[in-house]
């Protein structure tokens, strides 16, 4: 049972550049995130998807896109990468979005550095 | 606006005393509080919650305690224990206009046991 998988585990980008960041669950959990963590500040959300099918913003979404592709796949795309988006990437899951104490699942991120 | 806020960056412990986190936040609108832990190189991981109904929750040697008068919450570990050693966040969870819920994460605070 591997959780929340996330590749790759590091990623040097140059200005411009695009990626995308996969995120796998086995948890048959219905919801999914993306956080971005940067030093002095909490974890804050990107996009999440509350269920399969479905994408919504989160806090800090400009410069993103994301792809639910299936239950167990969400994506995030960063389609001209800036240095203002140089963070440690986390994706999570829970079983269903927004009752207030759903507990999420981290997988163990990604380190980007945008030059 | 960091409205949960975890103003010790780092704290120190004997193995075997307690330990207390402190988490402080501005909006009496939160409805839960929850504790995530977080290793190197690994994603948080869910520690434990309280509803803001609530004064006290335990958990083996987890207790978190709630005072809403001086909107603060703290974690005690009794008795610490080397394997301990790491960053907690604090988060808490607002109710939005769609009746879903979103997380606000604190900085975190970085606990050392010391054997």
């Amino acid at each position: 049972n591997a959780g929340v998988t996330q590749t790759p585990k590091f990623q040097v980008l140059k200005t411009g550049q695009s990626m995308t960041l996969q995120c796998a669950q086995d948890m048959n959990h219905n919801s999914m995130y993306w956080y971005r963590q940067d030093p002095g500040m909490g974890l804050r959300l990107i996009y999440y998807s509350a269920s399969e099918g479905t994408t919504d913003k989160g806090e800090v979404p400009n410069g993103y896109n994301v792809s639910r592709l299936n239950k167990r796949e969400f994506s995030l795309r960063l389609e001209s990468a800036a240095p203002s988006q140089t963070s440690v990437y986390f994706c999570a899951s829970s079983l269903i979005w927004g009752t207030g104490t759903d507990t999420q699942y981290f997988g163990p991120g990604t380190r980007l550095t945008v030059l | 606006d960091q409205q949960v806020k975890q103003n010790s960056p780092s704290l120190s412990v004997q193995e075997g005393r307690i330990s207390i986190l402190n988490c402080d936040y501005t909006n009496s609108m939160f409805d839960y509080f929850l504790w995530y832990k977080k290793y190197p190189a690994e994603g948080p991981t869910f520690l434990i919650s309280i509803s803001s109904i609530k004064d006290k929750n335990e958990d083996g040697r987890f207790t978190v305690f709630l005072n809403k008068s001086a909107k603060h919450l703290s974690l005690h570990i009794v008795p610490s224990q080397p394997g301990d050693s790491a960053v907690y966040f604090c988060a808490a969870s607002l109710s939005t206009d769609s009746g879903t819920y979103k997380y606000i994460f604190g900085t975190g605070t970085r606990l050392k046991v010391l054997a």
